[in-house]
């Protein structure tokens, strides 16, 4: 069956580390993926997008790669502040439908 | 930048009763429309997809008759869930898209009570 999973528990860093979160999916073959912030009570922002004749791809203090092969995506966030603390959540779509189907999303949370 | 709006943010009901929810793409023509549902702790499940002026296309496990879906312009699409119940409360979120640029709604918190 088709999963994508994102890390299962929340994620803890002191500010000015680099947090890195995964998401890994099975039985798909996406043509993009994306990540996005959701703070509670509201819908998901979209922070990167990632196609998948990409290796990497970055904003800012944002950085994501996109390994097809590994089917995993990983998202870092450099230099992390506690305004960072959001749940991120990794989305896969193909290109024929542009149908986006999300993963189980991460706690982010940035301790000053 | 492109603003999708909901409306209502939040609705209060009593079950048995039937809410509906609208979703504008304010400043593009939304193709596609898109509807997910939250529940608490967990993530967006796509409930539906509909393209202006057809039926829309429904995820399995989800009552099309239960969630009624129109799309009849390219800026709006609306939601409604008929005959709610306590279960159905969660968290709706639309997504507007054309062929290269997608929005989400800011979501519409549905409680039955």
């Amino acid at each position: 069956s088709q999963k994508i999973e994102q890390n299962s528990e929340a994620l803890n860093i002191q500010e000015g580390k680099t947090a890195t979160l995964t998401c890994n999916y099975t039985n798909y073959s996406p043509a993009y993926l994306q990540w996005y912030r959701q703070d509670p009570g509201r819908g998901p922002v979209f922070l990167l997008l990632i196609r998948e004749n990409e290796k990497e791809k970055r904003k800012e203090r944002l950085k994501v790669t996109f390994d097809t092969t590994l089917k995993q995506s990983l998202f870092h966030i450099t230099a992390s502040q506690p305004a960072d603390s959001a749940t991120y959540l990794c989305a896969l779509a193909s290109g024929a439908t542009n149908k986006l189907i999300f993963g189980t999303g991460t706690l982010l949370a940035v301790q000053p | 930048g492109a603003v999708v709006s909901q409306h209502p943010s939040w609705v209060i009901c009593k079950s048995g009763t039937s809410v509906k929810i609208e979703c504008r793409s304010l400043d593009f023509q939304a193709t596609t429309m898109f509807w997910y549902r939250q529940f608490p702790k967990q993530s967006l499940m796509l409930m539906a997809t509909s393209n202006e002026g057809s039926k829309a296309t429904y995820e399995q496990g989800v009552e099309k008759d239960k969630f009624l879906i129109n799309h009849a312009s390219l800026t709006l699409s609306t939601l409604t869930v008929t005959s709610a119940h306590p279960e159905d409360s969660s968290f709706y979120i639309c997504r507007a898209a054309t062929y290269n640029e997608q929005f989400f709604g800011p979501g519409t918190r549905l409680t039955v009570l």
